[in-house]
């Protein structure tokens, strides 16, 4: 079956830019998470969604950050005023729902984002 | 908070030599345990996982062991291959109000020559 997708796999912009990251998980997933990857570091929490509410919000790294989800399905990372420190792996996973400690998170293949 | 603290690398090996990758832990509570593997170009992806004390994953010939007495859950492999060159991320899950995020350790590079 499909995996979790996302779009673009590659985005290059201009420090101010506003720029959105799109994420299509797994058909039935309830519960949707970003992750981020910068390069030399680990991979960091930003936001985890049950259903279309964010419960969650505590990693996402300034108010330039927001995103949003519809239908239960596709979510949408918007960064605004882009800044180079933004550069990085945004990384999309997406579990069952059912019981979230022990859930497997299934990753997208990230969108890697470069601010010149 | 939680935390992961992984053996650093890089690790390199000879094909059929015997793996360990450390993994240690932080949390609150009773969480889940992972090992996520990332081959060259390709997404990140789960090897194996524990969900209470010792409970033993397996998955590829790799196994490792939920110990909550030394918070450890170091990976193991008795013979690596070449195509085990990857990145290998231990990350733990935790309920609640954690909301099962996981808090990821830094990554160990792991190559295999033949």
């Amino acid at each position: 079956g499909a995996g979790v997708s996302q779009s673009p796999s590659n985005k290059v912009t201009e420090k101010g830019k506003d720029v959105e990251l799109r994420c299509d998980p797994i058909s039935g997933h309830t519960a949707l998470y970003w992750y981020r990857q910068r390069l030399g570091q680990g991979l960091e929490f930003l936001i985890y969604f049950q259903g279309n509410s964010a419960p969650d919000k505590s990693g996402l790294p300034s108010d330039r950050f927001s995103a949003e989800r519809t239908g239960e399905s596709v979510s949408t990372l918007t960064i605004q005023r882009t800044q180079q420190e933004d550069s990085a792996v945004y990384l999309c996973a997406s579990s069952s729902g059912l019981a979230l400690r022990t859930d497997t998170q299934y990753f997208g293949p990230g969108t890697r984002l470069t601010v010149l | 908070g939680n935390s992961v603290t992984q053996m650093e690398g890089p690790v390199t090996l000879s094909e059929e030599a015997f793996l360990t990758i450390n993994c240690t832990y932080t949390a609150t509570g009773y969480p889940s345990l992972f090992w996520y593997v990332q081959y060259p170009g390709e997404g990140l992806q789960l090897l194996l996982k524990a969900t209470k004390a010792d409970d033993k994953g397996s998955n590829k010939g790799f196994e490792a062991t939920y110990r909550k007495e030394t918070t450890s859950f170091h990976l193991e492999k008795g013979s690596v291959q070449v195509s085990d060159s990857a990145v290998y991320f231990c990350a733990l899950s935790a309920g609640g109000t954690s909301y099962g995020k996981l808090t990821f350790g830094q990554g160990t590079i792991l190559t295999v020559h033949p």
